[in-house]
């Protein structure tokens, strides 16, 4: 069974705090997204990985990094957490393929990030 | 640049009523078109997909038809259940294009027994 994990379920940290999120996916897949959810707005991309130390930004980037040094871990980085980060943070993993438009992102179980 | 229009929730239902959650989209050309869903305390599931016009794509008893000249693709189902209280997104991936998906704002399923 396919399966991706992210380190915290839940995470409360402080404004101006660094915070590292993890995501392992465990099904060899090559490409890795990072997404918000926030209500009313959907999943918005972060940044995006397409392989082993490669990455993408995506449509809200700002306040955020990534690091990608093994195939199977994703991490999200806040340099300097602040209120408006507060959030629900998915991640997602897909093969490669020939028709990446038709492959399936498989989603962790997220982790609510709360930045006091 | 891509866009995808859900009909705002929540939405709330008794048990074995028909379900309808509107979708529409902005795209160049003709995109694949997805429904995810999140059941609570979860991440998103991949429910059903279609790859070209006039696809029919079904799965768990819900299915939505690739409406090119409406570019539409609502989900449906005949008879909720409690179980399918949920939050469902649409989402689009323009095809031949190393962009991602683009998602919807998503709509809130609560089925009441």
């Amino acid at each position: 069974d396919v399966k991706v994990t992210q380190s915290s379920r839940y995470l409360v940290k402080r404004t101006g705090e660094k915070v590292f999120l993890e995501c392992v996916q465990d099904m060899d897949h090559e490409n890795m997204f990072w997404y918000r959810q926030d209500p009313g707005l959907g999943l918005r991309l972060i940044y995006f990985s397409y392989d082993v130390k490669m990455k993408e930004k995506g449509d809200i980037p700002e306040g955020y990094s990534v690091s990608r040094e093994k195939k199977e871990r994703f991490s999200l980085i806040l340099e300097s957490a602040s209120t408006n980060q507060t959030s629900m943070y998915l991640c997602a993993s897909r093969p490669w393929g020939r028709d990446r438009a038709n492959n399936e992102q498989f989603f962790g179980p997220g982790t609510r990030l709360t930045v006091l | 640049g891509d866009s995808v229009t859900q009909m705002e929730g929540p939405v709330t239902l008794s048990e074995e009523a028909f379900l309808t959650i509107n979708c529409t989209y902005t795209a160049t050309g003709y995109p694949s078109l997805f429904w995810y869903v999140q059941y609570p305390g979860e991440g998103l599931q991949l429910l059903l997909k279609a790859t070209k016009a006039d696809d029919k794509g079904s799965n768990k008893g819900f299915e939505a038809t690739y409406r090119k000249e409406t570019t539409s693709f609502h989900l449906e189902k005949g008879s909720v259940q409690v179980s399918d209280s949920a939050v469902y997104f649409c989402a689009l991936h323009p095809k031949g294009s190393a962009r991602q998906l683009t998602f919807g704002s998503g709509t809130q399923l609560t089925v009441l027994p």
